[in-house]
Parts: C-alpha cells; structure tokens; sequence
C-alpha cells in the first residue's frame, strides 16, 4: 500500500512554456501533499505544502505565481510550472502523507518528474 | 548554519566493510528522525527511522544522541546494492493540523566496490 506516483516522468520543454506535473496517491487518500525539487548533487528543498481544499503554503523564496499548486481532491495534487526557464530544470518529487498511513511522521515520495528547459 | 547536515562524502567502501555516517542538526526542538536511501535519478526511500534508544534493522543501525544533536547509521556486511546516495531526514517541529514537513540533509554518497 501507500503507493503515489507522478506523472509525467520526464518532460523536455522550451523555455516560456508551461509544464504541469501531476502526483497522485493511488491506494490511500492524501490529506497533505508536499512539493520538493532537487538539483543534480544536492539535497531535496521542499516548496511547498498543501493540504486538500486549502490554499498551498510555499517555502520562502519560491515565487507561488511561478509555480502553481492545486489539490483539489484527495489523491491529486498538481504542479505547474508556468514560464519555464532553463534554470528550472530540475528533479520535481512529490510526496503524500494520509490518515493512517506509515508511521506519524511518513512520507511516501513519488518516483518524481525530471523537467529539463531548453 | 544548515539545519541538517551530513559529510557529503563520497565514501567508497569493499564489499563486506563496515560504514559509517554522520548528520548533526540545528533545531534542538527536532521531533522525528530518520534516514533514508536515494538511488541516482530516483526518488528517496525510507530507510528507517531513529529512535532515542537506537534502533536496528538486519545490517544497518540507527543511533540518536539528543543532547549532541547527532544520528548515525551504521552499515555492517555491505553490499553492492548498498551503494545510494544516504539521506539524513528530520522533522523540526511538530505543527498543528495534519502537516509535518521533513527537511533533508544533502546525502552522503556510499559506493561499495567489489
């Protein structure tokens, strides 16, 4: 169980265009979702966090116009990407936590999205 | 001063050798620990938590010292499936309502080598 995939996996784009990923939670209803990007060499930086129904809460310095979240059910959370640049390009991963899933504190990461700008 | 931090390595290690990490982290107030494996272009796997107690799973223990503010993970009999990039993970803090965000160290890479 507790299995969250995202979609696509990987995305090759010209830049000014926009990219939508999706993360979805295929086996448990996912009360808290949370964004994080990865550059090559470098730790997970979370984004973002939402919760279903509510507005997305973003980590400073991550521009919320830019990089669009909705959750609007349970087990869909999407990013999109709007304008994408080459400095965007990077390794997108999800997560999801749900009630009674895992321990108090677990996450389950989707296997993520590599976004490469032209 | 980043809020968890790991030796980034790389640690290049024989097969059957015993590893070692470290992580030390900032915020005293830090509720939930654990480690967990990312394998290259993939996304991070739980490994396992970390308890105050220490705790093992199989060849690999997990060491909590809250006074130091330190985790380790010990790797006994390592494998060549063991190579991965490392992740030191913690909670910081426990926040109201159903959100817990995890903050991760940078990884320290393990190769094993035949």
């Amino acid at each position: 169980g507790a299995v969250v995939s995202q979609h696509p996996s990987w995305v090759i784009c010209k830049s000014g265009t926009s990219v939508k990923i999706e993360c979805r939670s295929l086996d448990f209803q996912a009360t808290t979702m949370f964004w994080y990007r990865q550059f090559p060499k470098q730790s997970l930086m979370l984004m973002a966090t939402s919760n279903e129904g509510s507005k997305a809460t973003y980590e400073q310095g991550v521009e919320k116009d830019k990089f669009l979240i909705n959750h609007a059910s349970l087990t869909l959370s999407t990013l999109t990407v709007t304008s994408a640049h080459p400095e965007d390009s990077s390794f997108y991963i999800c997560s999801a936590r749900g009630r009674g899933q895992g321990s108090y504190n677990e996450q389950f990461f989707g296997p993520g999205t590599r976004l490469t700008v032209l | 001063r980043k809020e968890v931090e790991q030796d980034p390595g790389p640690f290049n290690v024989p097969e059957g050798a015993t590893v070692a990490f470290n992580c030390t982290y900032s915020n005293s107030a830090s509720q939930s620990f654990f480690w967990y494996r990312q394998d290259c272009r993939k996304e991070p796997k739980l490994l396992m938590s970390v308890y105050s107690s220490g705790n093992e799973d199989g060849r690999f223990t997990a060491q909590l010292n809250r006074a130091s503010q330190y985790i380790s993970l010990l790797i006994r009999d390592s494998k060549l499936s063991d190579s991965a990039t490392y992740l030191c993970v913690v909670n910081p803090f426990i926040s109201s309502g159903s959100a817990r965000q995890l903050t991760f160290g940078s990884g320290t890479q393990l190769t094993v080598l035949p």
